[in-house]
């Protein structure tokens, strides 16, 4: 299994730039979700999924929007971007009855 | 005031050491705790869950005390391989998490 995986690793953008940050998951996973992560803020939740189809907002979904058209796929994407995005983004994924969460390795974004 | 508040530390040990990070919680309905461990430019991953009667898993115990609303891990015999970023994370209800900002370890020779 590859579990969770994200491309890319790393994305420059210019202010106004849109762009999809691809997350997918091999292991079935019902649950899907995006954070960002910011220093001294901690992870905070984006958009999250808890089966195809389903979506939902979470703590900080301004800007960003998902869609879950199959049970591996989540892709985010930044529709016009802006400085204020720069973050740390990573993935993650998690059986519906479970209380783990598996998360990719991160997407590193600057918006310049 | 953020759901989750820990110590950001850094705490710095000699290896051997014993060491301890607290974290307290506002929201009474919480059901659900964690430890997670976050390594320099990694991802989080789950370090253990905390149970009400706390538990061990080898050199780590976590503690759980609902009343005060609080959270520890202990870590004892720190190894280098220690040195992380530890996340305090509780789920109130539903799917969400809530993560701390994470406290610091660096574990010296």
């Amino acid at each position: 299994n590859a579990g969770v995986t994200q491309t890319p690793k790393f994305q420059v953008l210019k202010t106004g730039q849109s762009m999809t940050l691809q997350c997918a998951q091999d292991m079935n996973h019902e649950y899907m979700s995006w954070y960002r992560q910011d220093p001294g803020m901690g992870l905070r939740l984006i958009h999250y999924s808890v089966g195809a189809g389903i979506t939902d907002q979470g703590e900080v979904p301004n800007g960003y929007n998902v869609s879950r058209s199959t049970t591996e796929d989540f892709p985010l994407r930044l529709l016009s971007a802006a400085p204020s995005q720069t973050s740390v983004y990573f993935c993650a994924s998690s059986y519906s009855g479970s209380d783990e969460q598996f998360f990719g390795p991160g997407t590193r974004l600057t918006v310049l | 005031r953020k759901e989750v508040e820990q110590d950001p530390g850094p705490f710095n040990v000699p290896e051997g050491a014993t060491v301890a990070f607290n974290c307290t919680y506002s929201n009474s309905a919480s059901q659900s705790f964690f430890w997670y461990r976050q390594d320099c430019r990694k991802e989080p991953k789950l370090l253990m869950s905390v149970y009400s009667s706390g538990n061990e898993d080898g050199r780590f115990t976590a503690q759980l005390n609902r009343a005060s609303q609080y959270i520890s891990l202990l870590i004892r015999d720190s190894k280098l391989s220690d040195s992380a970023t530890y996340l305090c994370v509780v789920r109130a209800s539903g799917y969400a998490l809530n993560f701390g900002k994470g406290t610091s370890l660096l574990v010296t020779p």
